[in-house]
Formats: C-alpha cells, sequence, structure tokens
C-alpha cells in the first residue's frame, strides 16, 4: 500500500537551531516528491520538489531511495519558518497524497 | 497574481442536505483537485478532474460526490445528504499540468469550511 509517514506531529526548535522535518513514503515505482507548506491563516503552498533540487526560503530536501525517505532541513531556523508542513508523494501523475503534517514551532 | 478562489468561505447545513462548494480555479489552468481535511486530520485527496472528466478518485469520493465544470470557470463539488463526519475544510486546487514529468505544481484555494449539524 502505498503510504507517506511524518511521525512528528509537533517540533519546537529556538531560532537559530537546525531542523530536521522527517519524511518516509513506501511507494511503488518511482515516485515524485514535494513539500507543501500552510502558514498561519494561510493557504497550502508549495515548497519544494525533489525534482528541482533547489533551495527555497534555505530549505532543502534530498531523495534518498535506499531509505525511502524525504526529510526536509534547514540549517539555521528562523521564527517565520513557524508552519505546518506536509510531505506528498505522488505515483499517479494527478494526485498528490499529503503526509499527516508537521507543526514546526520556532521560538526566539 | 492569480489565486483559487473558493466560496462559501464557511457553510452550516443540517445533516440530510446537499451542499455544493464552488471553486474559481486558475485561468489557464487544466486539472482540477478537491481535498478535504478533517479537524485535527491529514489533508486527504479526493478528486481530480481533466478535460471535463474525474481523472482519478479516492475511496473516500463515493456515490454521494460529484464534481462538475457547469462553465468556463468555476469547478464544483456536490456533496448529496451529508452525514455529521462530512464536517471538514474542503480545498480546491488546479494546475497547468499533471503532478508527473515537469510537475505540476497545485495552488490551492483558502478552503471552505464546511459544518454539518
Amino acid at each position: 500500500a502505498q503510504r507517506v509517514t511524518q511521525p512528528e506531529k509537533l517540533l519546537s526548535v529556538f531560532k537559530g537551531a537546525p531542523v530536521e522535518l522527517k519524511c518516509n513514503y513506501s511507494y511503488s515505482g518511482s515516485p515524485e516528491l514535494f513539500w507543501y507548506v500552510q502558514y498561519s491563516r494561510q493557504r497550502l503552498q508549495l515548497l519544494l520538489r525533489h525534482i528541482s533540487r533547489e533551495s527555497i526560503k534555505g530549505f532543502t530536501a534530498d531523495l534518498n531511495k535506499g531509505e525511502t525517505s524525504f526529510h526536509l532541513k534547514k540549517p539555521f531556523a528562523q521564527e517565520e519558518d513557524s508552519a505546518m508542513y506536509y510531505c506528498a508523494p505522488t505515483n499517479s501523475g494527478y494526485a498528490l497524497n499529503f503526509g499527516k503534517g508537521t507543526s514546526l514551532l520556532v521560538t526566539p | 497574481e492569480p489565486e483559487v478562489t473558493q466560496t462559501p468561505s464557511h457553510q452550516v447545513t443540517q445533516m440530510g442536505q446537499e451542499v455544493i462548494l464552488r471553486c474559481v480555479p486558475i485561468s489557464n489552468h487544466l486539472y482540477f483537485y478537491w481535498y478535504r481535511q478533517i479537524l485535527g486530520q491529514k489533508v486527504e485527496f479526493l478528486v481530480s478532474f481533466y478535460n471535463n472528466e474525474i481523472s482519478e478518485k479516492s475511496e473516500i469520493f463515493d456515490d454521494q460526490f460529484s464534481v462538475e465544470r457547469p462553465d468556463g470557470s468555476n469547478f464544483t463539488l456536490k456533496i448529496r445528504s451529508t452525514k455529521l463526519e462530512d464536517s471538514a475544510m474542503y480545498f480546491c486546487a488546479s494546475s497547468a499540468r499533471p503532478g508527473q514529468g515537469n510537475t505540476g505544481e497545485l495552488f490551492f484555494g483558502e478552503g471552505s469550511r464546511l459544518t454539518v449539524l
């Protein structure tokens, strides 16, 4: 069965500390993977996708096919990074399936 | 910047009533989606729509649900005979391309909160 796991419901870090939001997936074939973010009172929006290998707002995510992971990392967290983060694989070509999400709280 | 818009932002209805949630996708997008999020739970895929037909649907999207693109701009989700467990936030999304290959980023609306009493 296709599954995506975000083991941490809530992650709290201090400003300037490194942060890693974990995502593990169980998908057949070669899924595409995305991270979406929802800031307070804003809509869900794309943060980054694995095929573009880009860094957005200081965040990076490396696809590890051996460990079937796509963890999101940032070396120095900022208060404005506080948000809900969703890992989303897709194998269908159409639908994203979201993980349960991790709420990141960055405190001063 | 173009945005996906949804109406109503909040609807309260009695159990058993029919509800229509409306969405205006970004104008040059071709792929449309509905997701829902029950309070405290994850965002769940309901259905995707392309070329005037359903391209994919989840187990949640049973005969109680239907989608329609009645004109060139609106994309609607109809829920017949609502149940208490249909209470959720419903998100519409659209993309220029499907989520594969040169990926089509999904652009989400702000959601319509449905409360079934």
